[in-house]
């Protein structure tokens, strides 16, 4: 079965800086997708930024971009140019290319400073 | 267009007793999913439908099912409620899926907060 590790309970950092949350997984597979949901107090869960496995470019959307290292299963966040409405638990999933459900962590509670 | 929607927002219930939770998916989503939260967690998947059959199945008691209607809306059951089924629900559609697998994102609805007393 797959899991994924988020390291870090909580992050904390200055308005307009830059930050990075950290996610590794375990897998035997070759071929899946890895996510980045934003979940914040409203608990509606919300897509990030998502990475098919087979591309070798890392995705970015605006301010968000991934460090998508396949060998080292490793996929990081970083957020760049941090607003307080990015304030929220950040949730790594993956899935594999065979199914449909999402492996979650357990998610980065990441902390805006004004 | 509306997202995905659940019904109820909060329920309180007691031990032993059965609970329905419904999801209407996004316009044009076929395929659902259902979630289990627990308080300070990442969401666990239970259960996944398009048209209207079982795709996946996560390590879930029986006492836990789901079904898919025509209009592709979902319910999730649970039965004999336990302390530990406190959780919030979240629902999650995606579009059509190819080969039986979807390569598109999962949407998800705002949940049902389940409260077991």
């Amino acid at each position: 079965a797959q899991t994924v590790t988020q390291s870090q309970p909580e992050m904390s950092v200055q308005e307009a800086e830059t930050v990075t949350l950290s996610c590794t997984y375990d897998t035997s597979e070759s071929d899946y997708y890895l996510f980045w949901y934003k979940q914040p107090p409203s608990r509606q869960m919300i897509l990030v930024i998502r990475q098919e496995a087979y591309k070798q470019q890392n995705a970015t959307e605006n301010r968000f971009s991934v460090n998508f290292q396949k060998a080292a299963k490793s996929f990081s966040l970083k957020i760049s140019d941090s607003q307080l409405g990015d304030a929220a638990m950040y949730f790594c999933a993956y899935r594999s290319r065979g199914a449909d459900g999402l492996t979650f962590g357990k998610g980065t509670h990441l902390i805006i400073q004004p | 267009d509306a997202g995905v929607t659940q019904s109820p927002t909060h329920l309180i219930k007691t031990r032993g007793q059965h609970v329905t939770l419904r999801c209407s998916p996004i316009s044009g989503h076929k395929s659902v999913s259902w979630y289990q939260q627990v308080l300070g967690q990442g969401p666990q998947f239970i259960f996944q439908y398009y048209e209207k059959e079982e795709r996946g199945r996560g390590n879930f008691p029986d006492r836990f099912s789901a079904r898919q209607f025509p209009n592709y809306s979902s319910e999730l059951n649970v039965n004999a409620l336990l302390l530990g089924d406190s959780a919030l629900y979240l629902c999650a559609s995606s579009l059509a899926m190819t080969g039986g697998h979807s390569n598109q994102p999962q949407h998800f609805g705002d949940g049902t907060r389940l409260s077991i007393l």
